[in-house]
């Protein structure tokens, strides 16, 4: 069965540094997506991108985030300039249909982000 | 975006039936309902979704109070696997596609 996957599972990173989080999604979907949760908190939306480019994004999602589908297989999320408060654990989605009123999203298993 | 409200937690016992309530009484027509689940440590799960109509699928089945204020997923025999936090999410038909997550009912399966 086809699956999301995410690389690498545990990312370790000092304050301001950059971070690259990668993901494959499922090879013939077209929506893509990044949540995030906090340790102990709720799953929270990040972005989400169509057609190559953002559809939409939440608060959280400001300047030191970006996102890119650089190869037509990849979807990445890279955050500039790390904060402590970036520590989560980062979930890739893809989705197939045109809506997800009626199409489920596919999460990936997820890269815990660590940031000393 | 329309709420949903979900017990914290529930408890059940293995290979008995399992029923999780969500009330949305501020829902639309347009808004259709999902389920998703997260096991321990993995990313969330799709179960089912539905409109009006109950639905059944290979892992659970949805019942749609007539008047679409409330839903109940159904998990007819429990197993240790289906412990998991199970959140309730309406989607707007033609709305943002983003999932927006509440804190869920966090399953307990006594074996």
């Amino acid at each position: 069965e086809p699956e999301v996957t995410q690389t690498p599972s545990h990312q370790v990173t000092q304050m301001g540094q950059e971070v690259i989080l990668r993901c494959v999604p499922i090879s013939n979907h077209l929506y893509f997506y990044w949540y995030r949760q906090i340790l102990g908190q709720k799953v929270e939306f990040l972005v989400s991108f169509y057609n190559n480019e953002i559809s939409e994004k939440s608060e959280i999602f400001d300047d030191q985030f970006s996102v890119e589908r650089p190869d037509g297989s990849n979807f990445t999320l890279k955050i500039r300039s790390t904060k402590l408060e970036d520590s989560a654990m980062y979930f890739c989605a893809s989705s197939g249909g045109l809506a997800s009123s009626y199409n489920e999203q596919f999460f990936g298993p997820g890269t815990r982000l660590t940031v000393l | 975006d329309a709420k949903t409200t979900q017990p914290n937690s529930m408890e059940s016992n293995e290979e008995e039936p399992v029923h999780l309530p969500c009330n949305h009484s501020t829902i639309s027509g347009t808004d259709y309902i999902h389920w998703y689940r997260q096991l321990p440590s993995q990313g969330p799960e799709y179960v089912i979704h539905g409109l009006t109509s109950n639905v059944n699928n290979r892992m659970a089945s949805l019942a749609i109070a007539e008047d679409r204020k409330s839903s109940t997923l159904i998990l007819h025999r429990a197993t240790l696997r289906d412990a998991a936090v199970y959140y309730c999410i309406l989607i707007t038909q033609g709305g943002s596609e983003k999932l927006v997550f509440g804190k869920g009912t966090k399953l307990t399966v006594n074996p």
